[in-house]
């Protein structure tokens, strides 16, 4: 199992350009989630799905969009980038029930100009 | 803000002593779980401990818990320098799913 994989690992943009990071995860867990971290802070929540077709708002969900057109698949969106979300994003899985440990992906680091 | 804090925010010991962290939260859990990330990665899961549990253990891992002071604390005994890692706590709120994680204590294991 590769478990929870991300795309890109690294990436650029300008300000205002637009950009999708893929989550995908093969141990067919119902719940997944992103997260971006900065420097000094923990992971914060910006939205999470607990399941296929399902999305919800997290903590910080401004400038950003989801989707979860399939159950392996949780797609980050940023419609028109800004410096405030130069970042390190995570994407989790978690098994049927929120309560369990989540397994995280490697990240992408994403700098906006 | 951050439902957990750990303290201290960084730590550098030796190879072969103990290190602690405490994580201290606001409101009730049903559970509390501590992960670690080394640098440039994801975070992995170490242990998790109940909301009515006081104790646990994990190899050199020994997780407390008091939910009456709303405090956690994670020992690793005997360190290595393979644990230089940043660690992290995080709850989750009674009743809800969302995970919570605070801002992590760094630790600096020495050779």
């Amino acid at each position: 199992n590769a478990g929870v994989t991300q795309t890109p690992k690294f990436r650029v943009l300008k300000t205002g350009q637009s950009m999708t990071l893929l989550c995908a995860q093969d141990m067919n867990h119902e719940y997944m989630y992103w997260y971006r971290q900065d420097p000094g802070m923990g992971l914060r929540l910006i939205h999470y799905s607990v399941g296929e077709g399902t999305t919800a708002k997290g903590e910080v969900p401004d400038g950003y969009n989801v989707s979860r057109l399939k159950k392996q698949n949780f797609l980050l969106g940023l419609e028109s980038a800004a410096p405030s979300q130069t970042s390190v994003y995570f994407c989790a899985s978690s098994p049927v029930s929120g309560q369990n440990e989540q397994f995280f992906g490697p990240g992408t680091r994403l700098t906006v100009l | 803000s951050q439902q957990g804090e750990e303290d201290p925010q960084a730590l550098s010991i030796q190879e072969g002593e103990n290190a602690t962290m405490n994580c201290s939260y606001k409101t009730s859990i049903n559970n509390l779980q501590w992960y670690r990330q080394n640098s440039g990665r994801g975070l992995v899961h170490l242990i998790l401990i109940r909301s009515n549990e006081r104790e646990k253990h994990s190899g050199r891992l020994r997780v407390t818990l008091d939910t009456s002071k709303k405090s956690s604390s994670l020992l690793i005994t005997a360190s290595r320098a393979a644990d230089t890692a940043s660690y992290f706590c995080a709850t989750i709120n009674t009743g809800g799913f969302k995970t919570i994680f605070g801002a992590g204590t760094r630790l600096f294991v020495k050779a």
